[in-house]
């Protein structure tokens, strides 16, 4: 059974350009949540997809966006790249929306210059 | 708001030794918690899971505990090996967060030969 793939691995943007992540979550998995993690802050909660409505966000600024597909494939979008948005985004997949596994990818490490 | 904590950045064992990591969380209203396992260059990865129903879970050399008196768990690796050396976070959901997992901010564990 395939595991969580996020495209790219890795990406160099230059500041204030826009990125788009790309996720897929394991097959039947219908929620895809999405993390930032910098060595400062720690893994935080971007925001979460299921049944391709946005059903929670973080505390992010609009710059971050996301969506997510009929077939629970979900992307994730940020405009007006920042220093500070240098990262690991990862991508976490579930079956459902309460009290479930969640299964992570392997991350796109995104890099602003 | 919820919060969740580990309670030390480096944790050094022995080979063969069993490895206690602690995590303290704030809500009281949490639902359900996950232990992931990081290791460099790679994302979180699943270990053992508990909801709020149970006092402790075990796997493959890991045992699980959860104290909702003193709103604290432990993950407990038996006879840890080079392998097991990694950084180790607590995850929870709360009640009304859907999918939103809320990380400690993990503790390093270093596997002595």
């Amino acid at each position: 059974k395939a595991g969580v793939t996020q495209t790219p691995r890795y990406l160099i943007k230059t500041r204030g350009q826009q990125v788009t992540l790309s996720c897929s979550p394991i097959s039947g998995h219908r929620s895809v949540s999405w993390y930032q993690q910098t060595p400062g802050q720690g893994l935080q909660f971007l925001f979460e997809y299921f049944s391709e409505t946005q059903r929670n966000k973080g505390n992010f600024p609009g710059r971050f966006s996301g969506r997510q597909f009929s077939n629970s494939r979900s992307e994730m979008n940020v405009s007006t790249l920042e220093l500070g948005d240098s990262a690991l985004y990862l991508c976490a997949s579930s079956k459902d929306r309460v009290n479930t596994e969640a299964f992570f990818g392997q991350g796109t490490r995104l890099t602003v210059v | 708001g919820e919060s969740v904590g580990l309670h030390l950045p480096t944790l050094s064992v022995q080979e063969g030794d069993n490895s206690i990591i602690n995590c303290a969380y704030s809500n009281s209203a949490s639902d359900y918690f996950i232990w992931y396992k990081q290791e460099s260059g790679k994302g979180p990865q699943f270990i053992i899971d508990i909801r709020s129903n149970m006092d402790k879970r075990q796997g493959q050399r890991v045992t699980v505990l959860l104290n909702k008196t003193v709103k604290h768990l432990s993950l407990q690796i038996a006879a840890t090996q080079p392998g097991d050396s990694a950084v180790y976070f607590c995850a929870g959901t709360f009640t009304g967060g859907g999918n939103k997992l809320t990380f400690g901010t993990g503790t390093q564990l270093k596997v002595e030969l």
